[in-house]
């Protein structure tokens, strides 16, 4: 069975503070890997698709990684405007499975 | 590119009506839209699958006859909320996908409240 666990469910950090959120993930033929950026009330915000492992891609202060078994979306000297939910999702055979996602919240 | 719209953004309706969301893809043709909701604080769960001029395919425990759709264009894909009741109220989110590498592109979701 699908399945996604993403880690810390909530996360805090200073401005400026670089961090990572993880997606450690099962999936039965894994076609992609999916990063979205959810703000409150809003759809989700496509970010990145990471296709195999070694895969790397970045945005800005956002760079994501994939490895066999998991995902790491890394932040860089995050800013406040980058508090929001961050979702992975993988789709195998399925559809797209979603994590419950990380709450970031950066302080000023 | 890839944008995705949804009609109502809110809605607020009374028990027992039935209640039309419309999901668009502005620039690009959906062969297949998805359909979500999102209870708060909690993760997306997909409803259906909707392909353009063939019936959805439901999620388990999705009550076909309650959550209707309709995907009758490349551009267009309509959920109905039948008879709703106050459980019903939830975030409800569309995706649409063009084909290719199995991005999906969201809407910005509809909140409905049923009283």
């Amino acid at each position: 069975e699908d399945q996604v666990t993403q880690s810390p469910e909530a996360l805090r950090l200073q401005e400026g503070e670089s961090s990572s959120l993880n997606c450690s993930y099962t999936v039965s033929g894994l076609r992609g890997l999916f990063w979205y950026r959810q703000d409150p009330g809003k759809g989700p915000e496509f970010l990145f698709t990471l296709y195999s492992a070694g895969e790397e891609k970045e945005k800005e202060r956002l760079k994501a990684t994939l490895t066999k078994k998991e995902s790491f979306l890394h932040i860089t000297a995050p800013k406040p405007e980058d508090s929001a939910t961050y979702l992975c999702a993988v789709t195998g055979a399925n559809n797209l499975f979603f994590g419950t996602g990380t709450r970031l919240t950066v302080i000023p | 590119g890839a944008v995705v719209s949804q009609h109502p953004s809110r809605v607020i309706c009374k028990s027992g009506t039935s209640v039309k969301i419309e999901c668009r893809s502005l620039d690009f043709q959906a062969t297949t839209m998805f359909w979500y909701r999102q209870f708060p604080k909690q993760s997306l769960m997909l409803m259906a699958t909707s392909n353009e001029g063939s019936k959805a395919t439901y999620e388990q425990g999705v009550e076909k006859d309650k959550f209707l759709i309709n995907h009758a264009s490349l551009t267009l894909s309509t959920l109905t909320v039948t008879s709703a009741h106050p459980e019903d109220s939830s975030f409800y989110i569309c995706s649409a996908w063009g084909g290719g590498n199995y991005e999906q592109y969201f809407g910005p979701g509809t909140r409905l409240t049923v009283t």
